[in-house]
């Protein structure tokens, strides 16, 4: 199972944009990677999801270098409601068999 | 709307007592559901991978005597913790497999918060 590596923490201020780098050096051909929000004491809901280059839905978008090693994640004009921890996940679609890594947690500041 | 819950959310228990958590795919048959623990403060660890109709897979360190899983139907998985102890409170969360549903994505359930007194 491909590793990542993300920071462990950031500020943001309302309003900015945020980009989360996460560092995934030996992922696999079949390998995706999908970004997950979790508040406290809740489940990790689904961000997006991405194989290569850019994809874009109503809540971010993912950036994904032509060699996969890392991938970011762009949150537009983040509000205090997204304080939360982000994870970045890489593993095979089919399978799904996944390990956290330490996620960021991201405190918005008013 | 939730596509995997989770029952009960939240459980209050004795030491040496058992306690069943259930996790449940709604609109779609999951053939493969994961349960994970989760400390304070810390990340999602993976537990055992749960497979309708076999026996589960558990991760390195993890006793199945301990966490016992059942996955009899293919949108029920049941996590028994045996003999609970204090040092078994935390979060338990359950995922199921998006493929079955024809997603990409896993489904989480909301969690369910055992404390061990």
């Amino acid at each position: 199972l491909a590793k990542t590596t993300q920071p462990i923490s950031m500020d943001s201020y309302e309003g900015q944009e945020v980009n989360i780098t996460c560092s995934h050096n030996n992922i696999a051909t079949n390998d995706y990677i999908t970004w997950y929000q979790q508040f406290p004491s809740q489940g990790p809901r689904f961000i997006i999801q991405g194989y290569k280059t850019k994809v874009t839905n109503e809540v971010a978008s993912l950036f994904i270098p032509a060699d996969r090693k890392s991938s970011t994640l762009s949150l537009p004009r983040v509000s205090l409601s997204d304080t939360a921890v982000y994870y970045c996940l890489v593993g095979d679609r089919g399978y799904q068999k996944v390990t956290f890594g330490t996620g960021t947690k991201l405190q918005v500041i008013p | 709307g939730a596509v995997v819950s989770q029952h009960p959310s939240w459980v209050i228990c004795k030491s040496g007592t058992s306690v069943k958590i259930e996790c449940r795919s709604l609109d779609f048959q999951a053939t493969t559901m994961f349960w994970y623990r989760q400390f304070p403060k810390q990340s999602l660890m993976l537990m055992a991978t749960s497979n309708e109709g076999s026996k589960a897979t558990y991760e390195q360190g993890v006793e199945k005597d301990k966490f016992l899983i059942n996955h009899a139907s293919l949108t029920l998985s049941t996590l028994t913790v045996t003999s609970a102890h204090p040092e078994d409170s935390s979060f338990y969360i359950c995922s199921a497999s998006g493929t079955d549903r024809g997603s990409g994505e896993l489904f989480f359930g909301e969690g369910s918060r055992l404390t061990v007194l």
